[in-house]
């Protein structure tokens, strides 16, 4: 089945230690978007890559960065992690830009100790 | 800028108990209007999309309902299986924003036996 797949589902990391968050798709889809899920709150969109082009959102911090290589992988870092960006974070695809849902992966959850 | 409210936060049911759940917005032109369901520790899972004021779609014990300023979602006769997080998503009609998904907080609904 196609599908978008993240990696690792649970991550732990130090204060301050770099760390890569990776989300792959089998569905051709020419959009990826990050999302972070604080607990029992909405879904915040981090940023979004519409093939190659990156979007950044207003307020998403200077700590957060994504890559996306090719069309099925995409890549969240956190430069220096601290005990605030503890989170789900949750990849997404959409076909193009011009309407319709999201699919989304299972998230991989984030510590930061 | 884009608002989505959801409520009630939280909703307890005995099993066969119907109830609705209600996302009030606030969007630039509404492109569509998403329902979700996110089970504990997973990605956001696709139920409904809604396009326009009166629409309407079911599936299984679930029915989504829209006007210009809410949509309902409705439980008929749940089951202790429909316990989840239901998300609430609006995405605008603005070109600029591209396919941006904003959430609501969510409801979390808890069926008992």
């Amino acid at each position: 089945d196609a599908m978008v797949i993240q990696n690792p589902r649970y991550q732990v990391t130090q204060f301050g230690k770099p760390v890569t968050l990776s989300c792959s798709q089998t569905l051709n889809h020419n959009v990826m978007y990050w999302y972070q899920q604080k607990s029992s709150q909405a879904p915040k969109l981090l940023f979004h890559y519409y093939d190659k082009d990156f979007n950044n959102e207003a307020d998403t911090p200077d700590n957060f960065q994504s890559r996306r290589p090719n069309t099925s992988f995409c890549f969240l870092d956190i430069r220096s992690p601290g005990l605030g960006d503890a989170a789900m974070y949750l990849c997404a695809t959409s076909r193009d830009l011009t309407g319709g849902g999201y699919t989304f992966g299972s998230g991989t959850r984030l510590t930061v100790v | 800028e884009d608002q989505v409210t959801q409520s009630p936060e939280a909703l307890r049911l005995q099993e066969g108990e119907s109830s609705s759940l209600n996302c009030s917005y606030t969007v630039s032109g509404l492109r569509g209007l998403f329902w979700y369901r996110q089970d504990p520790g997973k990605g956001p899972e696709f139920l409904f999309t809604l396009y326009s004021a009166g629409e309407e779609k079911e599936k299984e014990r679930l029915k989504a309902t829209l006007t210009k300023k809410e949509s309902f979602l409705h439980i008929t006769a749940p089951k202790p299986e429909d316990s989840a997080t239901y998300l609430c998503a609006v995405q605008p009609l603005i070109k600029a924003a591209g396919n941006k998904l904003t959430f609501g907080g969510g409801t979390r609904v808890l069926v008992k036996p």
